[in-house]
């Protein structure tokens, strides 16, 4: 069935780390790919997005490249921040509508 | 302008007590989601509308879950009978458009606790 997989949290670095949260997707066609953040105290928003196969998603110095071959769509930063602790969501969109989300990797980052 | 709202924001209820939870899309969002969260867990789909057409309820768990959804406006959820396995955040969300590239726009949530 449709299924999302992220990396297992917690994930702690220390700032201006190197961060990547593996995703990777199992789905029929061609789904639209999100990461979703849920930072401390506040309900979850879009960080980015990729609509095809190919395209990059990126925002706050955050990047995902959709890759097809691979069924992935990595999260990646090159270097973190303490306010980017947070909780991270993978999650496709099929064209019919339904959302499938992953289990969630919880980011701290130490000064 | 307005996001999604939700109320309650937090519910403590007696085990076999129904409960009415409520969520108020960005006006002009054609599609309304549910989601159920559990402590520490992933987002769990519940229920997706989409404009006049029928409701996915496929990710109800039970028949003791329904929801509603008024046009494209105020959507209600409701448990009834309520058990401890309930107790969750129970999220809303809403788009302007029916899966594909539309993000989706989350409110802050209802915390259900059933003692």
């Amino acid at each position: 069935g449709n299924s999302v997989t992220q990396m297992e949290g917690p994930v702690t670095l220390s700032e201006e780390a190197f961060l990547t949260i593996n995703c990777t997707y199992t789905a029929t066609g061609y789904p639209s790919l999100f990461w979703y953040v849920q930072y401390p105290g506040e309900g979850l928003q879009l960080l980015l997005k990729a609509t095809k196969a190919d395209d990059k998603g990126s925002n706050k110095g955050f990047e995902a490249t959709y890759r097809k071959e691979t069924t992935s769509f990595h999260l990646e930063k090159g270097s973190v921040q303490v306010s980017d602790s947070a909780v991270y969501f993978c999650a496709y969109n099929t064209n019919a509508g339904k959302s499938t989300f992953g289990d969630g990797t919880t980011l701290t980052v130490k000064p | 302008g307005a996001g999604v709202s939700q109320s309650p924001s937090n519910k403590v209820t007696e085990k076999g007590k129904d409960v009415e939870l409520r969520c108020d899309p960005i006006s002009g969002h054609t599609a309304l989601y549910w989601y159920r969260q559990r402590l520490g867990q992933g987002l769990e789909f519940l229920i997706y509308f989409q404009g006049n057409s029928a409701p996915d309820k496929s990710g109800l768990p039970s028949d003791r879950f329904s929801a509603e959804r008024t046009g494209e406006s105020v959507s209600t959820l409701t448990i009834q009978r309520t058990q401890q396995e309930d107790s969750a955040v129970y999220l809303c969300a809403s788009s302007q458009g029916q899966g594909g590239g539309y993000e989706q726009y989350f409110g802050p949530g209802t915390r259900l606790t059933v003692t």
